[in-house]
């Protein structure tokens, strides 16, 4: 069965310094695997996805994400923190059977300190 | 372009009544997912319609249901509320054969 796993409730860090955030996924077959952001009283908003191709994926406001297809992760980074990018984060990856199940992991707050 | 849009954003209910919760998706969208948001059980998906078609089905029980028109609006129902079924209802939408799912703000469904 698909799943992801966010090993950190919350990730602390100096505004200017480089951010990570970390996801591991379990899937058969190929990954979809997506990242998105909640700030309070908010929906999702989607930052990037990796379909195939290239490892490193470039998304919204300057986030890139990794994949390492032996360590079967996902993190998200980058590389100079801001206040504002202090929300909630989700790694997500496709469910089996395709269409548009989308399996969460259970968050990772980050918390960007001025 | 609008974004997807959630009617009501909040919603107070007693625990027995049923609950109707609607979604508009983006324009040119037909595919549409729901999704309970609660701080125990995190984000979990509940459906997903296309061309007024359910697709896909989460394990949620059968009071919760759902439809879809043809307009691509949906409408999601809840009936014989509990009190575990207070969360935040979030609907997405996407393109046909697109991976990215846009999200809306949700309803926040309190059952008292």
């Amino acid at each position: 069965a698909q799943s992801v796993a966010q090993p950190e409730d919350q990730v602390n860090v100096a505004e200017g310094n480089p951010l990570t955030v970390k996801c591991t996924y379990s899937v058969s077959g190929n990954p979809y695997l997506f990242w998105y952001v909640q700030y309070p009283n908010r929906g999702l908003q989607f930052l990037l996805k990796y379909i195939t191709g290239d490892n490193l994926v470039k998304g919204s406001y300057g986030f890139e994400a990794e994949f390492n297809k032996s360590q079967t992760s996902f993190h998200l980074k980058k590389p100079s923190a801001l206040v504002s990018d202090s929300a909630l984060y989700f790694c997500a990856v496709r469910g089996s059977g395709g269409y548009n199940k989308l399996i969460f992991g259970a968050g990772t707050r980050l918390a960007v300190h001025p | 372009k609008a974004g997807v849009t959630q009617t009501p954003r909040y919603l107070i209910k007693t625990r027995g009544q049923q609950v109707t919760l609607s979604c508009s998706p983006i324009s040119g969208h037909r595919s549409v997912s729901w999704y309970q948001q609660t701080p125990g059980q995190g984000l979990q998906f509940l459906f997903e319609y296309f061309s007024e078609t359910q697709r896909n089905k989460g394990n949620f029980p059968g009071r919760f249901s759902g439809r879809q028109f043809s307009n691509s609006r949906s409408e999601m129902n809840v009936s014989t509320l509990e009190l575990g079924d207070s969360a935040l209802y979030l609907c997405a939408s996407s393109l046909e054969l697109s991976y990215e799912q846009y999200f809306g703000p949700g309803t926040r469904l309190t059952v008292t």
